[in-house]
């Protein structure tokens, strides 16, 4: 069972707020990783981290940034929402065991971002 | 070129009967792993079965198995005994070594089981 919690999980806030989605994993991953994904839409990756004071950027542009301060801990920033940032945002961490090529990665629940 | 193709935008099948989710891929590279996960309406993803591009047996779990046939660069999803809790979107995902290890997704398909 994957232990990997994201809250708020809905938020619906105005334009110009600064918002910070949590993720959290238990399970000591060294792996983690922000996707944005529209409603009955692909996952696009946004940021991705593999251990801590490690982040890079994804393939799909994002205003957002990331922090990797603890393995377990990944937030994810957005220092000024717009509407164009409504969209489902999903966690996810894998284990770099054996290279970590066939390990999943176990995703939170998402959390669903409106802004008004 | 998409990496990951789902041509099946949705899919209805009946309660009890097998269904195949259908998903092709494009990589040069000989190392790769394939995944499917399962996306309620709630949003979560549930990851249900890998493939690695060097397994010599099809991937099976449960009631889920792939099939998987490397030369035409395909892994279908099959569904056996389809339940009316199997309704959901699908996606196929890719991880190769061009993408840094990365998971590539396709768009995915809609599944509606009918009672």
């Amino acid at each position: 069972e994957a232990d990997i919690y994201q809250t708020p999980r809905y938020l619906v806030i105005g334009t110009g707020k600064k918002i910070t989605l949590e993720c959290s994993q238990t399970m000591g991953h060294d792996k983690m990783y922000w996707y944005q994904q529209d409603p009955g839409m692909e996952l696009h990756l946004i940021h991705y981290s593999y251990g801590v004071n490690s982040t890079e950027k994804g393939d799909l542009s994002s205003e957002s940034t990331v922090s990797r301060i603890r393995t377990e801990h990944f937030p994810l920033t957005l220092e000024s929402a717009r509407p164009s940032h409504t969209s489902q945002y999903l966690c996810a961490s894998s284990e770099s065991r054996g290279g970590g090529g066939n390990q999943p990665q176990h995703f939170g629940d998402g959390t669903r971002l409106s802004i008004l | 070129a998409q990496k990951i193709t789902q041509t099946q935008p949705g899919m209805f099948v009946q309660e009890k009967e097998a269904v195949t989710l259908d998903c092709t891929y494009d990589t040069s590279d000989p190392s790769y792993g394939l995944f499917w996960y399962k996306q309620p309406s709630s949003g979560e993803m549930i990851f249900l079965i890998y493939q690695g591009s060097y397994d010599q047996q099809n991937a099976t779990e449960g009631r889920y198995s792939l099939n998987f046939q490397k030369a035409r660069k395909s892994a279908n999803l099959v569904i056996s005994a389809s339940q009316l809790g199997d309704s959901a979107m699908y996606f196929c995902a890719m991880r190769d070594n061009n993408a840094g290890n990365m998971l590539t997704f396709g768009g995915g398909t809609r599944l509606m089981v009918k009672p």
